[in-house]
């Protein structure tokens, strides 16, 4: 089974409606993050998460929440999604940022139409 | 605020020539790692390899290396006798406790 893993995988949704993206790892790490990545722009931090009581926002956090439910589980929430969110959205997580390795989840393709 | 430069957008190498990404970055810190990720079309993101700063030798994995210049914030990835699969977006990641990563580099392998 995978280490990292995230639902659904593909989205496509309307503008306006309340989306919610589920990432789940058995790697034991602390640590959470979501990811944005739009052609020529890389990857981009909504939100990480260092450990369940611990949440914190990255580049580009507006229009996003997230909620850490248990040290497995980050979830990623879009209230009320726009076209400018059409994206691919990556969960990672490591156990320490500044020396470990990042594993990542397979991805969401999101569509908001 | 952390800044990451990746300065070559898109670059194309010859099956089994060798091909240097660039990247440099900024820190305060003097102890850090840092990072070179692979995305091939599949999009799953994969470590290529890792170096640490206080390290004088530059980390090698197969036929992946790095050239890393410590005074300069330089950090470039050198691959050796490409190979089709080593098409893909290659991201650099410095040093930060929220992982930052660079824009990425599109690399394209011609056979």
């Amino acid at each position: 089974d995978a280490d990292v893993t995230q639902t659904p995988r593909n989205r496509i949704t309307k503008t306006g409606k309340r989306i919610m993206l589920e990432c789940s790892q058995t790697k034991g790490h602390d640590r959470m993050y979501w990811y944005r990545q739009d052609p020529g722009l890389g990857l981009r931090l909504i939100y990480y998460s260092f450990d369940v009581k611990d949440i914190n926002k990255g580049e580009i956090s507006d229009g996003y929440s997230v909620s850490r439910q248990a040290q497995a589980k980050f979830s990623l929430s879009l209230e009320s999604a726009i076209p400018n969110q059409t994206a691919l959205y990556f969960c990672a997580t490591n156990q320490n940022g500044r020396v470990d390795t990042q594993y990542f989840g397979p991805g969401t393709r999101l569509t908001v139409l | 605020a952390q800044t990451v430069t990746q300065s070559q957008p898109e670059m194309s190498v010859q099956e089994a020539e060798t091909v240097t990404l660039s990247c440099t970055y900024d820190t305060s810190e003097s102890d850090y790692y840092l990072f070179w990720y692979k995305q091939p079309p599949s999009r799953q993101m994969i470590l290529v390899i890792r170096q640490e700063a206080y390290k004088q030798q530059n980390a090698t994995e197969n036929r992946f290396s790095v050239n890393f210049q410590k005074a300069a914030k330089s950090f470039s990835l050198k691959i050796s006798d490409s190979q089709l699969g080593d098409a893909a977006m290659y991201f650099c990641a410095p040093p930060r406790d929220k992982v930052i990563f660079g824009p990425g580099t599109s690399l394209s392998v011609i056979p």
